[in-house]
């Protein structure tokens, strides 16, 4: 039972480049969701999705697309990257009754340059 | 959403009792109070949950008053291995735009 698994763990990126972070739970959740945490600051929400096929925005949405078309899977697409797009983004998952939070991947560290 | 407030460091030694206070005075009916505890380099990781009175589980207890405008994390006789960022959020069960604020970085010493 891995939990929530996100590919890659680290990146950099030129800017204007295109790349699509990948997250998978085992877990059968139905709720997924993105975040990014900047240096010292807390977690923001991008996206998150309350099924397969479904996606809304969150906090920070802008220069960001989501997909999910497996249920176990959630992707983050970042179209032409940016270097206010540096930044540790976190995946995470949870059942529709929330009794014990969220639970979340290891994080993916990008630096756009 | 409520609105929390949470201090921005605290310092503590290897065993003692740590509490954490999160005010949340506009707290709604359904609203669920939730800990997190993140460690450098890896997500946030959930400590305990409660909607009122106190909770208590292998980890930490939570004590939230009956007005249910603050709440406190107790971690009992901390470990260095304790030092982390904890996050104080208040949401319904199923509310999905839950807000981490900057949290509490907890340093515990030897």
């Amino acid at each position: 039972n891995a939990g929530v698994t996100q590919t890659p763990k680290f990146r950099v990126l030129k800017t204007g480049q295109s790349m699509t972070l990948l997250c998978a739970q085992d877990m059968n959740h139905e709720y997924m969701y993105w975040y990014r945490q900047d240096p010292g600051m807390g977690l923001r929400l991008i996206h998150y999705s309350v099924g397969e096929g479904t996606t809304a925005k969150g906090e920070v949405p802008d220069g960001y697309n989501v997909s999910r078309l497996k249920k176990q899977n959630f992707l983050l697409g970042l179209e032409s990257a940016a270097p206010s797009q540096t930044s540790v983004y976190f995946c995470a998952s949870s059942p529709v009754a929330r009794l014990y939070g969220y639970t979340f991947g290891s994080g993916t560290r990008l630096t756009v340059v | 959403l409520a609105k929390t407030t949470q201090p921005i460091s605290m310092d503590s030694y290897e065993g003692q009792e740590v509490n954490i206070t999160c005010s949340h005075n506009n707290i709604a009916t359904n609203d669920y109070i939730t800990w997190y505890q993140q460690f450098p380099s890896q997500g946030p990781r959930f400590i305990i949950q409660g909607y009122k009175t106190k909770v208590t589980n292998e980890v930490a207890s939570l004590f939230i008053p009956a007005d249910r405008k603050s709440s406190t994390l107790s971690l009992p006789r901390v470990s260095l291995s304790d030092t982390a960022v904890y996050y104080c959020l208040v949401g319904t069960i199923n509310n999905n735009d839950m807000r981490f604020g900057a949290g509490t970085r907890l340093t515990v010493k030897p």
